[in-house]
């Protein structure tokens, strides 16, 4: 079964620099989610895309923008990057249901390391 | 706000144990869905078992159960017969419906070891 792809898996920025992550739903899947993960931390909610318009937003920073594109696709840019942004980026999706659970399916992360 | 609590940083279980995992939740909705995830050392989020509050059954998932008790807000994993390969970080999280698409709100989560 298709599952959530992210990339790059790897990323390795200087501070101060610009990083784009993309990720790619679940076939019909019509919500997308990111998360940002410390080292020995659990996942922060940080924007949330409903049929392309964002629905949620959490502890996002305001140098980061998120988007979601007509094919479903998002882009997580991540602007004047900082020491304290090295995480794992994950990205998940959902398919609306009502109410079932539509449980959300997590990519495999992007780690990004700033030095 | 929510709030998901799991008070176990890490556990060790011999093989073929079961084994239980707390998590206690504080919310004032009355309606939400619980989670459980499990991250192995490789990093991914696997999905576990999902119980929503107005279930009246505990859910089941395989070796996996989960442990509903809404008077008390815990929402327990229960894992039988414990593998090699459940060694992991396991997460509960919480979604403010029943159904819907809004955000997860994890606890810290419990690292269990399997001892051979």
């Amino acid at each position: 079964a298709a599952g959530v792809i992210q990339s790059p898996r790897h990323l390795i920025k200087e501070k101060r620099e610009t990083a784009t992550l993309k990720c790619y739903p679940i076939p019909r899947h019509d919500t997308v989610y990111w998360y940002q993960q410390g080292p020995g931390q659990d996942p922060q909610f940080l924007i949330s895309f409903y049929e392309k318009m964002q629905s949620d937003k959490g502890s996002i920073p305001d140098r980061f923008s998120a988007q979601q594109f007509s094919d479903y696709h998002s882009e997580l840019n991540m602007s004047s990057l900082e020491l304290g942004d090295s995480a794992l980026y994950f990205c998940a999706s959902s398919y609306f249901e009502g109410l079932a659970r539509n449980e959300q399916f997590f990519g495999p992360g992007t780690r990004l390391t700033v030095l | 706000a929510q709030k998901i609590t799991q008070t176990q940083p890490g556990m060790f279980v011999q093989e073929k144990e079961a084994v239980t995992l707390d998590c206690t939740y504080d919310t004032s909705d009355q309606s939400y869905g619980l989670f459980w995830y499990k991250q192995p050392s490789s990093g991914e989020m696997i999905f576990l078992i999902y119980q929503g509050s107005y279930d009246e059954q505990n859910a089941t998932e395989g070796r996996y159960s989960l442990n509903f008790q809404k008077a008390r807000k815990s929402a327990n994993l229960v894992i039988s017969a414990s593998q090699l390969g459940d060694s992991a970080m396991y997460f509960c999280a919480m979604r403010d419906s029943l159904g819907g698409n809004e955000k997860l709100t994890f606890g810290t989560g419990t690292r269990l070891t399997i001892i051979p």
